[in-house]
């Protein structure tokens, strides 16, 4: 596609809900980074691809948080029994090449934990 | 440890005045740093970007910055802010490694009058 695609655009999800969000990177595009803004603040590094190898996910905040990219395009970022604190927009980016310096964000999915 | 401050939460300015935004980062090596726009609702998208080279470097929508290695700053600037420049402007460094993850500031709302 033309940019970077993010779905839901919005969820609310009942404390304790699963919830899945997906990613489709620009086509081509090698790494796949995840990123997470909470309200007023700026985004924060969550998970970091590299075509389906997941190289860095220092910044995933505990292990109720799981991002795949099985094929290498498409990924899914994994919240389990959510929480309040998780309330936030979670940003999609891509980049052509491995440690890309042109970074291409999506429009981001607004999660609200209720 | 890398870090970004964006020393201003809000920001007016009137229609047409000039702009400034300051950033100031915490970086070992020589930066990498990047100055992006988020109108509400929306994506991050890239103003600009300083490698290497020229200290002074220019964007799109009309905005320049200047790296000054001295002060740790990489200000952005406009010569005549326009109403649609009302957004919120988040400054970036990559971090370390080689992944091309951003570490970004808290941000800086711009509210114009008219």
């Amino acid at each position: 596609g033309a940019g970077v695609s993010q779905s839901p655009r919005y969820k609310v999800a009942k404390r304790g809900q699963d919830v899945a969000l997906r990613c489709d990177p620009i086509s081509g595009h090698v790494s796949l980074f995840w990123y997470q803004q909470a309200l007023g603040q700026g985004p924060e590094f969550l998970t970091y691809f590299q075509n389906e190898a997941q190289l860095d996910k220092s910044g995933l905040p505990s292990d109720r948080f799981f991002a795949e990219r099985p094929e290498g395009s498409v990924s899914t970022l994994k919240i389990q029994r959510t929480q309040q604190e998780d309330s936030a927009v979670y940003l999609c980016a891509s980049s052509l090449e491995g440690g890309g310096n042109t970074i291409y964000f999506g429009e981001g999915s607004w999660l609200t934990v209720v | 440890a890398q870090s970004v401050t964006q020393p201003d939460i809000h920001i007016t300015v009137s229609e047409g005045a000039s702009l400034e935004l300051r950033c100031n980062y915490s970086y070992g090596a020589t930066p990498y740093l990047f100055w992006y726009v988020q109108s509400p609702g929306q994506g991050l998208q890239l103003l600009l970007k300083y490698f290497s080279g020229d200290t002074l470097v220019q964007g799109i929508k009309g905005f320049e910055a200047e790296f000054k290695r001295s002060q740790s700053s990489f200000n952005l600037r406009k010569p005549s802010v326009h109403w649609s420049d009302a957004a919120e402007y988040f400054c970036a460094v990559r971090g370390s490694g080689n992944t091309g993850k951003l570490i970004f500031g808290q941000g800086t709302t711009l509210q114009v009058k008219p």
